[in-house]
């Protein structure tokens, strides 16, 4: 099991420019979020992506979007990149079955906005 | 709302002496509590987690939390610390049915020789 995985792991952008992440859950989990984690904090609740559709959105603004494929793998896109927007983005990946008390975490992509 | 703390940004210790990483959340409903661990330059792992029955959790590699309602914590220990501990600490709460967590600003454990 190749557990979560994500890509690519670094990227640098321009502000103003546009990126998207990409996210492959755990095998059997069906549920994606995301996260964003700035230097020296903690995670911070992005979205969450399950049957492809957002079900919970964290405070973050509509430059933020996501996508669910059929087979469960996920993007975060941002669109007019921000300085701000410099963090290590983090996807995990955990079932409603098991009441979303298994979630793994990919290795995470750093993006650096220039 | 629900929310986490934790008390110590950084916690310097030498080889082989005990450890405490506090953490204290707010919550009105009940809780599902996790500790994470993030080496350098990777993502989260999970360390250890409560969610029902017995109040002190433990892991593979030592490390053990105490559920304590009355004073809402969930503080994590080591009786014995090696250098390979060292790493950023999380603790989490898992907000109730809707499967996000909320997570804590983290606490940096060096383990000195």
């Amino acid at each position: 099991d190749a557990g979560v995985t994500q890509s690519p792991t670094h990227l640098i952008k321009t502000r103003g420019q546009q990126v998207t992440l990409r996210c492959s859950p755990k095998s059997g989990h069906d549920t994606v979020s995301w996260y964003q984690q700035a230097l020296g904090q903690g995670p911070q609740f992005i979205f969450q992506y399950y049957e492809e559709e957002e079900r919970q959105r964290g405070n973050f603004p509509d430059r933020f979007s996501g996508h669910q494929f059929p087979n469960y793998s996920s993007e975060l896109n941002v669109n007019a990149l921000l300085l701000g927007d410099s963090a290590l983005y983090l996807c995990a990946s955990s079932s409603p079955q098991e009441a979303h008390t298994e979630a793994f975490f990919g290795q995470g992509t750093r993006l650096t906005v220039v | 709302a629900q929310s986490v703390t934790q008390l110590d940004s950084q916690v310097p210790v030498f080889e082989e002496a005990p450890v405490e990483l506090r953490c204290n959340y707010s919550s009105s409903v009940s809780v599902y509590l996790f500790w994470y661990v993030q080496y350098p330059n990777q993502g989260l792992q999970l360390l250890l987690k409560y969610l029902s029955g017995s109040t002190l959790v433990e892991s593979i590699n030592g490390f053990e939390a105490e559920f304590n309602k009355s004073q809402t914590s969930f503080h994590l220990r080591k009786p014995s610390v090696h250098i390979s501990d060292t790493a950023e600490y999380f603790c989490a709460v898992l907000r109730g049915s809707q499967g996000n967590l909320i997570f804590g600003k983290g606490t940096k454990l060096s383990v000195k020789p």
